[in-house]
């Protein structure tokens, strides 16, 4: 079975500058997509970035990317120029792409504070 | 982007009768939806799988007969939490799924037995 690990419970990032969110995630399977989603106070799961795996190229979304090491099976999530509004838990994800019914495999969540 | 309508957001009932969530893509064709429950400050813990025209796939230790999950059409899944009591309290979130590849998530349900 596949497990993700976020081995940071909390991060905090000051205004404007650059914070990495770790992800780790233990699979055999050979091709699956990885996902970053967002979880303000709302509560409202928002999807940040998705990367597949057979992309070598890493996944960028504005001020979001990623960096995909296959290998390392390690998917980090980069939030340059932080604004207050980043905020949130994040959540690694981990989807195989065998059958419409697979399931996600969440990580525990990091929660990022922005300090004004 | 993809559109996925979670409805009531909050809701309280008394313990002993029973509520029903319904989870609605607006925009696309979900051929898979997702119950998940979360805990205070936890991740999603998926409940069950549910694909349009067939029986909802439960996880290990979810109640098939408490928490009955319909997916009667491609845009429409409901979660009903029969004979509620205090300790199923808690926030409930539907995704949906129009391929194999991300899901999009409704805004989620607060539980509250008294």
């Amino acid at each position: 079975a596949q497990t993700v690990t976020q081995s940071q419970p909390e991060m905090s990032v000051q205004e404007a500058e650059t914070v990495t969110l770790s992800c780790t995630y233990d699979t055999s399977e050979s091709d699956y997509y990885l996902f970053w989603y967002k979880q303000p106070p709302s509560r409202q799961m928002i999807l940040v970035i998705r990367q597949e795996a057979y992309k070598q190229q890493n996944a960028t979304e504005n001020r979001f990317s990623v960096n995909f090491q296959k290998a390392a099976k390690s998917f980090s999530l980069k939030i340059s120029d932080s604004q207050l509004g980043d905020a949130a838990m994040y959540f690694c994800a981990y989807r195989s792409p065998d059958n419409y019914g697979q399931n996600f495999v969440f990580g525990p969540g990091t929660r990022l504070s922005v300090l004004p | 982007g993809a559109v996925v309508s979670q409805h009531p957001s909050r809701v309280i009932c008394k313990s002993g009768t029973s509520v029903k969530i319904e989870c609605r893509s607006l925009d696309f064709q979900a051929t898979t939806m997702f119950w998940y429950r979360q805990f205070p400050k936890k991740s999603l813990m998926l409940m069950a799988t549910s694909n349009e025209g067939s029986k909802a796939t439960y996880e290990q230790g979810v109640e098939k007969d408490k928490f009955l999950i319909n997916h009667a059409s491609l845009t429409l899944s409901t979660l009903t939490v029969t004979s509620a009591h205090p300790e199923d309290s808690s926030f409930y979130i539907c995704s949906a799924s129009r391929s194999n590849t991300e899901a999009f998530f409704g805004q989620g349900t607060r539980l509250t037995v008294v």
